[in-house]
């Protein structure tokens, strides 16, 4: 069974460029949750995609925008980059079922804005 | 508001010795509660999670929490640190419904031989 993946592994932007990171969810899996964490940081979350559909947004501006695929991968794009964007950008996917909070994390894209 | 509290930044321990990491949250409704682990440059891997019933949960890689509701805590546990132990340590809380989940800032821990 593969796990949660995701690209690239590392990025470096500039200030002001759009930025878009990949996620592929567990097999099975219908949910995917995007959380920011900063260095010395906890994650935090960002939005969660459900069946195609956006199912719930943290505390992060519209720049911050989401698509889950029929395959229930999903993207992360971010606009306007700005210097605190620099973080680890984590992708969690949960089964169906009862018990949908267990999330299951990818390794992360280690993002830096130059 | 919800949120989750880690007193200790860092903790320091020999192997072999008996360890605790605090964590204490805030929520408004009966939470679901999970301790996660992260080796530097990974993302988080499951231990173990508190959705009800018995208040002491047993995890993977010996960890064990237990839920205190009175105290608002959800202590990990393991009896016996080893080495590969080193790593950072995240509290969550979410919601029974499966929506925002809220990390603590996370206990970063040292293993001595």
């Amino acid at each position: 069974e593969t796990g949660v993946t995701q690209s690239p592994t590392h990025l470096i932007k500039t200030r002001g460029q759009q930025v878009t990171l990949r996620c592929s969810s567990q097999s099975g899996h219908n949910t995917v949750s995007w959380y920011q964490q900063a260095l010395g940081q906890g994650p935090q979350f960002i939005f969660q995609y459900y069946r195609e559909e956006e199912n719930g947004r943290g505390n992060f501006p519209p720049r911050f925008s989401g698509l889950q695929f029929p395959n229930y991968s999903s993207e992360l794009n971010v606009n306007a980059l700005e210097l605190d964007d620099s973080a680890l950008y984590l992708c969690a996917s949960s089964p169906p079922g009862l018990h949908t909070d267990t999330q299951y994390f990818g390794p992360g894209t280690r993002l830096t804005v130059l | 508001a919800q949120s989750v509290t880690q007193p200790d930044i860092h903790i320091t321990v020999s192997e072999g010795a008996s360890l605790e990491l605090r964590c204490n949250y805030s929520y408004g409704a009966t939470p679901y509660l999970f301790w996660y682990v992260q080796s530097p440059g990974q993302g988080l891997q499951l231990l173990l999670k508190y959705f009800s019933g018995d208040t002491l949960v047993q995890g993977i890689k010996g960890f064990e929490a237990e839920f205190k509701r009175s105290q608002s805590s959800f202590n990990l546990r393991k009896p016996s640190v080893h080495w590969s132990d080193a790593a950072e340590y995240f509290c969550a809380v979410g919601p029974n419904t499966g929506n925002q989940f809220y990390f603590g800032t996370g206990t970063s821990l040292t293993v001595i031989p």
